[in-house]
């Protein structure tokens, strides 16, 4: 069973902190993912990584970077977090390739910056 | 563009009645397309893929390439089916592009 965990549930935050997000898939997935999930928006890709060490900008990568030191665990930095952040995270994962591309989700952090 | 449209932001139907939440995509290519759903305070999952042709708690997808859709249906509504149900499209690199979401509810 594939099991993608994500460091904090809920997570409270002061305009201009620095916020570390966590994820990390035991299912030696090569690609991982971070989306943020407001209502009426959907899920929108912030970043996503193919491989230990590479990583891709998604369509709203501004305020955010990511890191992928190992392969298991992708991280998902705020260098300055700013209430418009305030958001749900899903951090997933997916095996890729042709017909591989089902993404196996966290449970999500809701981020609250204050 | 690739784009994923979900037309209806709340569904609202009859336990027992059927149900039909809509998908269009724009995508040049040969697409490849999902059904996620997510239910009360559980994770995102996967409810269905086309490529699978498959029925899933009684829902089914068709992809209609003509039309460039694939809703998903259901003939006889369940009180557990109330959830939130994402539309999503991958596109052949390594993003999959989602709709921005349908609430069903299904009143007793």
């Amino acid at each position: 069973d594939v099991k993608v965990t994500q460091s904090s549930r809920y997570l409270v935050k002061r305009t201009g902190e620095k916020v570390f997000l966590e994820c990390v898939q035991d299912m030696d997935h090569e690609n991982m993912f971070w989306y943020r999930q407001d209502p009426g928006l959907g899920l929108r890709l912030i970043y996503f990584s193919y491989d230990v060490k590479m990583k891709e900008k998604g369509d709203i990568p501004e305020g955010y970077s990511v890191s992928r030191e190992k392969k298991e665990r992708f991280s998902l930095i705020l260098e300055s977090a700013s209430t418009n952040q305030t958001s749900m995270y899903l951090c997933a994962s997916s095996p890729g390739g042709p017909g591989n591309n089902e993404q196996f989700f966290g449970p999500g952090t809701r981020l609250t910056v204050l | 563009a690739q784009r994923v449209t979900q037309p209806e932001k709340l569904l609202s139907v009859f336990k027992g009645a059927p149900v039909e939440l809509k998908c269009n995509y724009s995508y040049s290519g040969s697409p490849e397309l999902f059904w996620y759903v997510q239910y009360s305070r559980q994770r995102l999952q996967l409810l269905l893929r086309h490529i699978s042709r498959e029925s899933i708690k009684g829902f089914t997808a068709d992809l209609n390439k003509g039309e460039t859709s694939f809703h998903l249906k259901k003939p006889f509504a369940q009180e557990e089916d109330s959830a939130m149900y994402y539309c999503a499209l991958h596109t052949g690199g390594f993003k999959t592009i989602f709709g921005a979401g349908t609430r069903l509810f299904v009143k007793a």
